[in-house]
């Protein structure tokens, strides 16, 4: 059975850090995109990073230059370094693994990690 | 960036009618388009990826149509457990993946 445990999501003041962790399981981890998707309280999603099998990464736009992705094969799990956040990186973050058929579409996703920004 | 845009924002419907969502693009994105289903308090869950392929385990009352710019969802036959938040998100012009801004179904 395929399971994504995410974790690390806390109360951090503007301009802090945070680090979150998504566990997976069930699957082969080292075959997988992997993508984080936040929420913010009340609204919609938004796609915030992914990481290929080789490393590959690409971001949106506003967390370039403050958020990193990286993964660990060994441990089965991914990460998301959060750096200078913001009110507005407040959100629920979600850890979702991308399809075989096509690394955009997120077939299965973690439970979601809280993560605050608030002075 | 691709800009989703879903309507209505909310359908009011009763278990048992035909529920159909639209999703248009600001650009063409081939058939690269999927729905999740959101209820809350829970993770989304894939419903429809490439326009019309359903995932796994999903009814068959669920079904995708559209390509290009205009997509739709369409569920049959609602049953109680449908009534939830509905996003569609496209993988056809990317980074980013976007999503629309959800549209929510209802009990009337």
């Amino acid at each position: 059975e395929v399971q994504l445990v995410d974790s690390g999501g806390a109360l951090v003041q503007p301009g802090g850090s945070l680090r979150l962790s998504c566990a997976a399981s069930g699957f082969t981890f080292t075959s997988y995109w992997m993508n984080w998707v936040r929420q913010a309280p009340g609204k919609g999603l938004e796609w915030v990073a992914n990481m290929g099998q080789d490393g590959n990464e690409r971001y949106v736009d506003s967390v370039k230059g403050r958020f990193t992705i990286s993964r660990d094969n060994a441990k089965n799990s991914l990460y998301l370094q959060m750096n200078s956040l913001r009110a507005e990186d407040t959100a629920v973050y979600y850890c979702a693994r991308g399809n075989l058929a096509g690394a955009g579409i997120f077939d299965y996703w973690g439970q979601g990690t809280l993560v605050t920004v608030s002075s | 960036e691709v800009v989703l845009t879903q309507s209505p924002a909310t359908l009011s419907l009763s278990p048992g009618e035909r529920a159909t969502l639209s999703c248009r693009a600001s650009q063409s994105v081939s058939s690269y388009l999927a729905w999740y289903q959101q209820k809350p308090g829970q993770a989304p869950r894939l419903l429809i990826y490439d326009a019309s392929k359903r995932a796994t385990g999903i009814p068959a009352r669920f079904s995708g149509s559209g390509s290009g710019t205009d997509f739709t969802l369409t569920i049959s036959n609602l049953e109680p457990e449908d009534f939830a938040v509905y996003y569609c998100q496209q993988r056809g012009n990317w980074p980013p993946y976007t999503f629309g801004q959800g549209t929510k179904v209802e009990i009337k």
